[in-house]
Protein backbone atom coordinates (compact mmCIF):
# COMPACT_ATOMS: atom_id res chain seq x y z
CA UNK A 1 0.00 0.00 0.00
CA UNK A 2 0.74 3.54 -0.13
CA UNK A 3 3.62 4.75 2.83
CA UNK A 4 4.18 8.17 3.63
CA UNK A 5 7.47 8.38 5.60
CA UNK A 6 7.75 11.74 7.52
CA UNK A 7 11.94 12.09 8.66
CA UNK A 8 12.24 13.23 11.94
CA UNK A 9 10.04 12.00 14.09
CA UNK A 10 10.87 14.28 16.92
CA UNK A 11 12.89 17.18 17.22
CA UNK A 12 14.06 19.79 19.73
CA UNK A 13 15.65 22.80 18.48
CA UNK A 14 16.38 26.02 20.15
CA UNK A 15 14.69 29.91 19.61
CA UNK A 16 15.83 31.62 16.60
CA UNK A 17 16.89 28.72 15.50
CA UNK A 18 14.87 26.67 11.83
CA UNK A 19 14.11 23.16 11.36
CA UNK A 20 13.28 21.14 8.04
CA UNK A 21 10.47 18.68 8.48
CA UNK A 22 10.53 15.80 5.29
CA UNK A 23 7.49 14.41 4.03
CA UNK A 24 8.24 11.76 0.89
CA UNK A 25 6.26 9.01 -0.49
CA UNK A 26 7.42 5.79 -0.56
CA UNK A 27 5.62 3.94 -3.71
CA UNK A 28 3.72 6.50 -5.60
CA UNK A 29 3.79 9.79 -6.76
CA UNK A 30 2.17 12.13 -4.61
CA UNK A 31 1.17 15.25 -6.72
CA UNK A 32 -0.73 16.78 -3.60
CA UNK A 33 0.74 17.18 -0.06
CA UNK A 34 -0.85 18.06 2.89
CA UNK A 35 0.82 19.51 6.12
CA UNK A 36 -1.26 19.66 8.83
CA UNK A 37 -0.68 20.65 12.48
CA UNK A 38 -1.95 19.20 15.60
CA UNK A 39 -1.77 21.00 19.75
CA UNK A 40 -2.33 18.42 22.36
CA UNK A 41 -5.52 16.88 22.62
CA UNK A 42 -6.83 18.80 19.65
CA UNK A 43 -7.86 17.76 15.86
CA UNK A 44 -5.86 18.44 13.09
CA UNK A 45 -5.31 22.35 11.56
CA UNK A 46 -4.78 22.05 8.04
CA UNK A 47 -2.10 24.57 7.20
CA UNK A 48 -1.28 24.61 3.85
CA UNK A 49 -1.62 22.50 0.50
CA UNK A 50 1.43 21.68 -1.99
CA UNK A 51 1.83 20.98 -4.99
CA UNK A 52 4.36 19.73 -7.13
CA UNK A 53 6.60 22.40 -9.03
CA UNK A 54 4.17 25.22 -7.55
CA UNK A 55 3.63 27.61 -5.13
CA UNK A 56 1.92 26.28 -1.66
CA UNK A 57 -1.43 27.33 -0.98
CA UNK A 58 -1.76 28.80 2.81
CA UNK A 59 -4.94 28.53 5.00
CA UNK A 60 -6.01 31.65 6.59
CA UNK A 61 -3.69 33.08 9.44
CA UNK A 62 -0.83 30.72 8.66
CA UNK A 63 2.19 32.44 8.12
CA UNK A 64 4.01 31.97 5.03
CA UNK A 65 7.31 33.15 6.03
CA UNK A 66 7.34 31.11 9.09
CA UNK A 67 6.42 27.84 7.67
CA UNK A 68 8.23 27.33 4.28
CA UNK A 69 6.84 24.89 2.24
CA UNK A 70 8.68 23.08 -0.84
CA UNK A 71 7.52 20.49 -3.19
CA UNK A 72 10.16 19.99 -5.48
CA UNK A 73 9.83 16.59 -6.57
CA UNK A 74 6.99 13.74 -6.97
CA UNK A 75 7.97 12.27 -3.63
CA UNK A 76 9.27 15.09 -1.38
CA UNK A 77 7.96 18.09 0.58
CA UNK A 78 9.59 20.23 2.84
CA UNK A 79 8.15 22.06 5.55
CA UNK A 80 10.24 24.52 7.38
CA UNK A 81 9.37 26.04 10.39
CA UNK A 82 12.07 29.39 10.04
CA UNK A 83 13.07 31.46 13.12
CA UNK A 84 11.26 28.77 15.88
CA UNK A 85 9.38 30.26 18.99
CA UNK A 86 8.43 28.02 22.12
CA UNK A 87 4.70 28.35 20.54
CA UNK A 88 5.85 27.06 17.05
CA UNK A 89 5.97 23.52 19.72
CA UNK A 90 3.47 21.41 18.12
CA UNK A 91 2.77 17.50 16.35
CA UNK A 92 3.19 18.15 12.68
CA UNK A 93 1.59 15.75 10.40
CA UNK A 94 2.03 15.54 6.15
CA UNK A 95 -0.27 13.48 4.18
CA UNK A 96 -0.02 12.85 0.41
CA UNK A 97 -2.39 12.12 -2.10
CA UNK A 98 -1.18 10.34 -5.89
CA UNK A 99 -3.17 9.49 -8.47
CA UNK A 100 -1.28 5.73 -7.90
CA UNK A 101 -1.81 5.71 -4.66
CA UNK A 102 -6.37 5.65 -5.47
CA UNK A 103 -7.90 9.16 -4.28
CA UNK A 104 -6.95 8.41 -0.46
CA UNK A 105 -4.76 9.84 1.45
CA UNK A 106 -2.02 8.75 3.51
CA UNK A 107 -0.70 10.14 6.70
CA UNK A 108 3.32 10.09 7.68
CA UNK A 109 3.93 9.14 11.45
CA UNK A 110 4.23 12.82 12.36
CA UNK A 111 7.05 14.99 14.44
CA UNK A 112 7.46 16.24 17.39
CA UNK A 113 8.72 19.34 17.24
CA UNK A 114 9.51 21.06 20.75
CA UNK A 115 11.29 24.75 20.88
CA UNK A 116 13.23 25.67 24.20
CA UNK B 1 -7.03 30.31 15.67
CA UNK B 2 -6.13 28.44 17.80
CA UNK B 3 -7.85 26.72 20.75
CA UNK B 4 -6.00 26.29 23.83
CA UNK B 5 -6.74 23.60 26.79
CA UNK B 6 -9.61 21.64 24.44
CA UNK B 7 -10.29 17.60 25.91
CA UNK B 8 -11.29 15.88 23.38
CA UNK B 9 -14.79 13.88 24.41
CA UNK B 10 -13.85 10.34 25.48
CA UNK B 11 -16.03 7.39 24.77
CA UNK B 12 -15.24 4.28 27.50
CA UNK B 13 -16.74 0.98 25.92
CA UNK B 14 -16.24 -2.44 27.63
CA UNK B 15 -14.56 -4.89 25.83
CA UNK B 16 -16.98 -6.88 23.20
CA UNK B 17 -19.43 -4.31 23.22
CA UNK B 18 -19.95 -2.02 19.83
CA UNK B 19 -19.13 1.56 19.77
CA UNK B 20 -20.74 4.31 18.40
CA UNK B 21 -18.50 7.45 17.59
CA UNK B 22 -20.60 10.64 16.10
CA UNK B 23 -19.52 13.34 14.03
CA UNK B 24 -21.29 16.74 13.22
CA UNK B 25 -19.71 18.06 9.80
CA UNK B 26 -20.16 22.12 8.72
CA UNK B 27 -20.02 22.05 5.16
CA UNK B 28 -23.28 20.88 3.90
CA UNK B 29 -21.65 20.73 0.12
CA UNK B 30 -19.04 18.41 1.78
CA UNK B 31 -19.56 15.31 -0.50
CA UNK B 32 -17.03 12.84 1.17
CA UNK B 33 -16.42 11.60 4.16
CA UNK B 34 -13.33 9.22 6.24
CA UNK B 35 -13.20 8.19 9.31
CA UNK B 36 -9.48 7.90 10.69
CA UNK B 37 -8.13 6.66 13.71
CA UNK B 38 -4.83 8.14 15.53
CA UNK B 39 -2.90 6.41 18.19
CA UNK B 40 -1.05 8.18 20.50
CA UNK B 41 2.23 9.63 18.46
CA UNK B 42 1.15 8.85 15.47
CA UNK B 43 -0.26 10.04 12.35
CA UNK B 44 -3.89 9.44 11.58
CA UNK B 45 -4.64 5.94 10.09
CA UNK B 46 -7.62 5.40 7.11
CA UNK B 47 -10.58 3.49 8.67
CA UNK B 48 -13.30 3.82 6.38
CA UNK B 49 -14.45 6.32 3.63
CA UNK B 50 -18.33 7.29 2.20
CA UNK B 51 -19.28 9.66 -0.45
CA UNK B 52 -22.32 12.03 -0.35
CA UNK B 53 -24.46 9.34 -2.44
CA UNK B 54 -24.71 6.68 0.11
CA UNK B 55 -26.05 6.77 3.50
CA UNK B 56 -24.58 3.38 5.11
CA UNK B 57 -20.52 1.99 3.87
CA UNK B 58 -19.81 -1.37 5.63
CA UNK B 59 -15.89 -2.29 6.66
CA UNK B 60 -14.55 -5.43 8.26
CA UNK B 61 -15.67 -4.55 11.87
CA UNK B 62 -16.45 -1.24 11.21
CA UNK B 63 -19.64 0.28 9.87
CA UNK B 64 -20.01 4.40 8.45
CA UNK B 65 -23.38 5.93 8.72
CA UNK B 66 -24.36 9.33 6.52
CA UNK B 67 -27.17 11.55 6.90
CA UNK B 68 -26.83 14.55 5.27
CA UNK B 69 -29.72 15.88 6.76
CA UNK B 70 -28.89 16.99 10.10
CA UNK B 71 -24.87 16.73 8.54
CA UNK B 72 -24.23 14.29 11.11
CA UNK B 73 -21.96 10.97 10.54
CA UNK B 74 -21.03 7.96 13.49
CA UNK B 75 -18.53 5.33 13.13
CA UNK B 76 -20.19 2.24 14.52
CA UNK B 77 -17.12 -0.57 15.72
CA UNK B 78 -18.56 -4.14 16.60
CA UNK B 79 -16.69 -6.29 19.33
CA UNK B 80 -14.50 -3.35 20.18
CA UNK B 81 -11.16 -4.85 20.91
CA UNK B 82 -8.29 -3.24 23.33
CA UNK B 83 -6.54 -2.63 20.17
CA UNK B 84 -9.33 0.40 19.10
CA UNK B 85 -8.35 2.43 22.06
CA UNK B 86 -7.07 6.21 20.12
CA UNK B 87 -8.73 8.82 19.20
CA UNK B 88 -11.40 9.17 16.24
CA UNK B 89 -11.35 11.47 13.56
CA UNK B 90 -14.54 12.49 10.82
CA UNK B 91 -12.74 14.18 8.37
CA UNK B 92 -15.16 15.98 5.39
CA UNK B 93 -14.37 17.35 1.73
CA UNK B 94 -16.08 18.28 -1.16
CA UNK B 95 -14.86 18.08 -4.91
CA UNK B 96 -12.37 19.62 -6.16
CA UNK B 97 -10.38 20.60 -3.72
CA UNK B 98 -8.60 17.61 -2.10
CA UNK B 99 -8.83 19.63 1.51
CA UNK B 100 -10.00 17.41 4.19
CA UNK B 101 -11.77 19.76 7.82
CA UNK B 102 -10.93 17.53 10.55
CA UNK B 103 -13.88 17.14 13.43
CA UNK B 104 -12.69 17.74 16.57
CA UNK B 105 -12.29 14.15 17.97
CA UNK B 106 -13.60 11.74 19.83
CA UNK B 107 -11.26 9.28 22.12
CA UNK B 108 -12.11 5.98 22.43
CA UNK B 109 -11.06 3.64 25.94
CA UNK B 110 -11.49 0.13 25.51
CA UNK B 111 -12.21 -1.40 29.24
CA UNK B 112 -11.16 -4.89 29.59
Amino acid sequence: GAVVSQHPSWVICKSGTSVKIECRSLDFQATTMFWYRQFPKQSLMLMATSNEGSKATYEQGVEKDKFLINHASLTLSTLTVTSAHPEDSSFYICSARGESAGNGYTFGSGTRLTVV
Amino acid sequence: GESVGLHLPTLSVQEGDNSIINCAYSNSASDYFIWYKQESGKGPQFIIDIRSNMDKRQGQRVTVLLNKTVKHLSLQIAATQPGDSAVYFCAESFSGTYKYIFGTGTRLKVLA
